[in-house]
């Protein structure tokens, strides 16, 4: 099992670019999770998804778009990103029941 | 909301003993979780407290009060490969987690 993997693993934007980071799990999990990440600081929660076809914000959710495109997808969107939008981006995922979140290997993003 | 705090950084030996301490302040407490990140890495999970006491494993074990919004994370025996980012964590409805700010802890020989 791959567990939890993100695509790209790197990314360069200019402001106001627009780009998808991709996330699957093989683990057949009902959720998953976007953080962020700012250097030398604990992850943020950007949006969740309880099951397949629902979403919802986090605490950062400002600047960002989601899609559970099916139970192993979750995608998160940038419409025009900004210079703040600067982070690294988890994604993670975990069965109801259980508190272990699995995370990805994240995706560092640096916009410009 | 949600708060936590944990000292930012602690240095010890190897084969020594290191408590992180970690204190909360929330709105919906169902438990407290404990990452290890190493530089350049993923998260990953380490144990969780959802009642008051001590959970054992192996070298490392976490404890919790919830009455003092209190837990900390002892790590015991320490290695180098111990050296890494460790973040508490507390946990809402829906598994929702918001994660402290992170300890780093450097292990040196």
């Amino acid at each position: 099992n791959a567990g939890v993997t993100q695509t790209p693993k790197f990314q360069v934007l200019k402001t106001g670019q627009s780009m998808t980071l991709q996330c699957a799990q093989d683990m057949n999990h009902n959720s998953m999770y976007w953080y962020r990440q700012d250097p030398g600081m604990g992850l943020r929660l950007i949006y969740y998804s309880a099951s397949e076809g629902t979403t919802d914000k986090g605490e950062v959710p400002n600047g960002y778009n989601v899609s559970r495109l099916n139970k192993r997808e979750f995608s998160l969107r940038l419409e025009s990103a900004a210079p703040s939008q600067t982070s690294v981006y988890f994604c993670a995922s975990s069965e109801g029941g259980d508190e272990t979140q699995y995370f990805g290997p994240g995706t560092r993003l640096l916009v410009l | 909301g949600q708060s936590l705090e944990q000292p930012s950084e602690v240095t010890a030996v190897e084969g020594a003993i290191v408590q992180i301490n970690c204190t909360y302040q929330t709105s919906g407490f169902y438990g407290l979780s404990w990452y290890q990140q190493h530089d350049g890495g993923a998260p990953t999970f380490l144990s969780y407290n959802a009642l008051d006491g001590l959970e054992e494993t192996g070298r490392f074990s976490s404890f919790l009060s919830r009455s003092d919004s209190y837990g900390y994370l002892l790590l015991q025996e320490l290695q180098m490969k111990d050296s890494a980012s460790y973040f508490c964590a507390v946990e809402a409805a829906g598994n929702k987690l918001t994660f402290g700010g992170g300890t780093r802890v450097l292990v040196k020989p």
